[in-house]
């Protein structure tokens, strides 16, 4: 098993241009979740969903849109990119969901936007 | 706002020595899990340990161990025999309902420096 992959692992984007992580499962989790990671504070929730089909907005949705059209296959896009979100993004996916099942995360993207 | 708190934003100890992170959160739920989550250097984030909260024995993992305290809501990390692999950022992580669907809340972290 790969495990949860994403790509890229670097991007470099100008302030106004859209672009799309990729996320990927390969075991047959049903949550998945998107987080962002900056210097100083904890993981914070962007979108997530509990299945295919299902998605719902986290703590700092805004600039952000998901879609889940497959169990394996959970796609962060940024409409219009902002120097505020400059961060490491990580995607996690869980079997038990998050109220007690262990997430397991992809190696994360450094997203800088000037 | 439910918030999840690590006082110690760094640590430094020698190989081989036992250290203590601590974490303090404020769910308001009554059947939940607890988390301590590993970010060593190469960014990926590993499960080091889960509590249960309806479980009064406190979870061990080999050299890693929890003390859960309830009713303080405290949930720390012991991590005996340190090795230089240990060196990592920290994150505890707690529950909390978010319309029925339970999400995480993460504390700021704890850089663990292992020194040989």
């Amino acid at each position: 098993n790969a495990g949860v992959t994403q790509t890229p692992k670097f991007q470099v984007l100008k302030t106004g241009q859209s672009m799309t992580l990729q996320c990927a499962q390969d075991m047959n989790h049903e949550y998945m979740s998107w987080y962002r990671q900056d210097p100083g504070m904890g993981l914070r929730l962007i979108h997530y969903s509990v299945g295919a089909g299902i998605t719902d907005q986290g703590e700092v949705p805004n600039g952000y849109n998901v879609s889940r059209s497959t169990t394996e296959d959970f796609p962060l896009r940024l409409l219009s990119a902002a120097p505020s979100q400059t961060s490491v993004y990580f995607c996690a996916s869980s079997y038990q969901g998050l109220r007690g099942g262990e997430q397991y995360f992809g190696p994360g993207t450094r997203l800088t936007v000037t | 706002a439910q918030t999840v708190t690590q006082s110690q934003p760094e640590m430094s100890v020698q190989e081989a020595e036992t250290v203590t992170l601590s974490c303090t959160y404020d769910t308001s739920e009554n059947n939940y899990y607890l988390f301590w989550y590993k970010q060593p250097p190469s960014r990926q984030m590993i499960l080091v340990i889960r509590q249960e909260a309806y479980k009064q024995q406190n979870a061990t993992e080999n050299r890693f161990s929890v003390n859960f305290q309830k009713a303080a809501k405290s949930f720390s990390l012991k991590i005996s025999d340190s090795q230089l692999g240990d060196t990592a950022m920290y994150f505890c992580a707690s529950p909390f309902d978010m319309d029925s669907n339970y999400q995480l809340i993460w504390g700021a972290g704890t850089k663990l420096i292992i020194k040989p």
